[in-house]
């Protein structure tokens, strides 16, 4: 495997359910990134992880829950999520973080019923 | 704070055609400006990027963009489009001292045969 890959790619769950999203980089990178992309809003960023240590949290309600083990892998735990959290999850990873490219991976379509 | 206005939310041109995606940015410093694709069911792939130096960036798939610092603007351009470059085109900056890239909305380009 190379680049960035994400699992599940599909995902459909109940409100009360909790599953996780999975996020793996083969690049070396140390800086990860999870964003929200919704239909007519902008891509959100939601977290960044830096060598593992969270850096930032962009307001993101507690029913997401992100986890950061080592700097090749990156989850996002959900549980009692709302319809409107229904969007494309997108995993990032660069090489430091500022200012240097992402890599994206394909994403992960969450449908919250 | 940053923020990058895409003012066109759909384009669309003829196959052969020439095309010029718009981005304009807000920072008060030269920020770090990108331009990323993504196709359908698919992540972000960065096609190009400026940090400093020549205004004129060439990218992948053979698009350029032009840096203009009096107009704030980043401006994504390909002499002739092939069916192909069907996606969706999103522009984005991070701030000199900050990790936080932020997207503008993207702009959907369709293509006609």
């Amino acid at each position: 495997e190379t680049g960035v890959t994400q699992t599940p790619r599909h995902l459909v769950m109940g409100m009360t359910n909790k599953k996780s999203l999975k996020c793996e980089q083969h690049l070396g990178h140390n800086a990860m990134y999870w964003y929200k992309q919704s239909a007519k809003k902008p891509l959100e960023l939601m977290f960044v992880y830096n060598f593992k240590e969270q850096t930032e949290n962009n307001s993101v309600p507690s029913r997401f829950s992100p986890e950061c083990p080592n700097s090749s892998h990156l989850f996002l735990h959900l549980h009692t999520l709302q319809p409107e959290d229904s969007a494309l999850y997108l995993c990032a990873s660069s090489l430091g973080s500022a200012g240097n490219e992402q890599f994206f991976g394909p994403g992960t379509r969450l449908t919250v019923l | 704070a940053q923020s990058v206005t895409q003012p066109d939310i759909h384009i669309t041109v003829s196959e052969g055609a020439s095309l010029e995606l718009r981005c304009n940015y807000s920072y008060g410093a030269t920020p770090y400006l990108f331009w990323y694709v993504q196709s359908p069911g698919q992540g972000l792939q960065l096609l190009l990027k400026y940090f400093s130096g020549d205004t004129l960036v060439q990218g992948i798939k053979g698009f350029e963009a032009e840096f203009k610092r009096s107009q704030s603007s980043f401006n994504l351009r390909k002499p002739s489009v092939h069916w192909s470059d069907a996606a969706e085109y999103f522009c984005a900056v991070v701030g000199d001292r900050d990790d936080k890239i932020i997207f503008g909305k993207g702009t959907r380009l369709h293509i006609l045969p």
